[in-house]
Formats: structure tokens, C-alpha cells, sequence
């Protein structure tokens, strides 16, 4: 089956630094991949996806680029809050409605 | 609407209560799921419901029934729980596979705690 890994955490940033979490994966062939946010005490949220190769996903200022190239799914956002602090995973799709998640990564942001 | 609601928020059971996790959507997925999840961990999948029938089932105890009424309504029936089984429980909704883009959708949660 397809597995996704999460560059592992925490890690912590202060305000209106530069984010970047990396995923990779492996899959056969090209699965549709997803970035979800769990905040504290909350269920997951869909933060962005990509379909397919060189799709980039992006939704409240996060972004990331589908590489097929390097298997890789990295998160990215240009200048973090302290709002943004949450668990972040990383998740693929293996077919048959299952999600393969990584790890996830904590991100702590300080003012 | 992409909400999914779930009930409770909380629960706190003992190991021989019965009790019940609901879950519902109206974004007219015809898939919905459960999941655990331990704290610090990636949610895990339990069981999958498409078209309102079972579709997969992670090998999950048989203390743990679910049940999927309607298209819009899963429920998670609990008997003879451990203390291991607490967890948040998740569920979640999507279109069925082979209508795009199926991105699960998760409810807030069921924080369960079994004494």
C-alpha cells in the first residue's frame, strides 16, 4: 500500500517566519494527496489538496506543490500567526476510500 | 455546508455501560467513516459505509457496532468497553470512489473516556 512521511516535529516558530513542513511518499502510481489541520480539541480540517502531478493546493495562505519528480507534498506558508498553531497531517490516498496519514507534524507559534 | 456534526462532545462510560456515538452530514456524501485516534497519533480507520451498507471493517472488536440508518446518519454503538478504547472517535464523509474529488470531510469529534 501507499505511505506518507512527515518530517517529524515539533517545531516551533516565532511570528511571520517561514513554514515549511516536508511529506514524501510512496505510492503506486499518482494518489491524490491532501494537507489536513487538527487544532487543539478539534477533529481534522481540510486545509488543501492536489490531484495530480504539479497540481499546487492552497487555501489560507498554506500552499503545496504535487512534485511526482521527488514524491513530495511540502507545506509551505510565507509568514505564520500564532493562530496557526496545530497538528498538521499530511495524508494520501491509497484507493478503496482509505487515507494513508503521516505521522503529523506539532507546530507551535510564538509571538 | 461542509459540516459534519457529532454527539456527544464528551463521554464518559463505565466498562459495562452501553452507550452511543452519533455522527451526521448533509453534503449528500453516500460514504462515511470512523476513526480513532490516540493522542498524538494519526487518525485510525475502524469502518467504512458506502451506500448505507458496510463496505470495510479494520478488523475492529466486536464491542464496537456500527450502524448507518440513512445516508445522512452513522452511529457507533459501544458495549463492554476497555479503558484502552479511550479516545477521540471521528467521523468522517465523503462521495463514494469513482465520483472525484472524494476528500474525506471529519466531524469535531467524540472525546470518549472509558473507567
Amino acid at each position: 500500500g501507499n505511505s506518507v512521511t512527515q518530517m517529524e516535529g515539533p517545531v516551533t516558530l516565532s511570528e511571520e517566519a517561514f513554514l515549511t513542513i516536508n511529506c514524501t511518499y510512496t505510492a503506486t502510481g499518482y494518489p491524490s494527496l491532501f494537507w489536513y489541520v487538527q487544532y487543539p480539541g478539534e477533529g481534522l480540517q481540510l486545509l488543501l489538496k492536489a490531484t495530480k502531478a504539479d497540481d499546487k493546493g492552497s487555501n489560507k495562505g498554506f500552499e503545496a506543490t504535487y512534485r511526482k519528480e521527488t514524491t513530495s507534498f511540502h507545506l509551505e506558508k510565507g509568514s505564520v500567526q500564532v493562530s496557526d498553531s496545530a497538528v498538521y497531517f499530511c495524508a494520501a490516498d491509497q484507493g478503496a476510500q482509505k487515507l494513508v496519514f503521516g505521522q503529523g507534524t506539532r507546530l507551535t507559534i510564538n509571538p | 455546508d461542509t459540516e459534519v456534526t457529532q454527539t456527544p462532545k464528551h463521554l464518559v462510560m463505565g466498562m459495562t455501560n452501553k452507550k452511543s456515538l452519533k455522527c451526521e452530514q448533509h453534503m449528500g456524501h453516500r460514504a462515511m467513516y470512523w476513526y480513532k485516534q490516540k493522542a498524538k497519533k494519526p487518525p485510525e480507520l475502524m469502518f467504512v459505509y458506502s451506500y448505507e451498507k458496510l463496505s470495510i471493517n479494520e478488523s475492529v472488536p466486536s464491542r464496537f457496532s456500527p450502524e448507518c440508518p440513512n445516508s445522512s446518519l452513522l452511529n457507533l454503538h459501544l458495549h463492554a468497553l476497555q479503558p484502552e478504547d479511550s479516545a477521540l472517535y471521528l467521523c468522517a464523509s465523503s462521495h463514494s470512489e469513482g465520483l472525484t474529488p472524494y476528500e474525506q470531510y471529519f466531524g469535531p469529534g467524540t472525546r470518549l473516556t472509558v473507567t
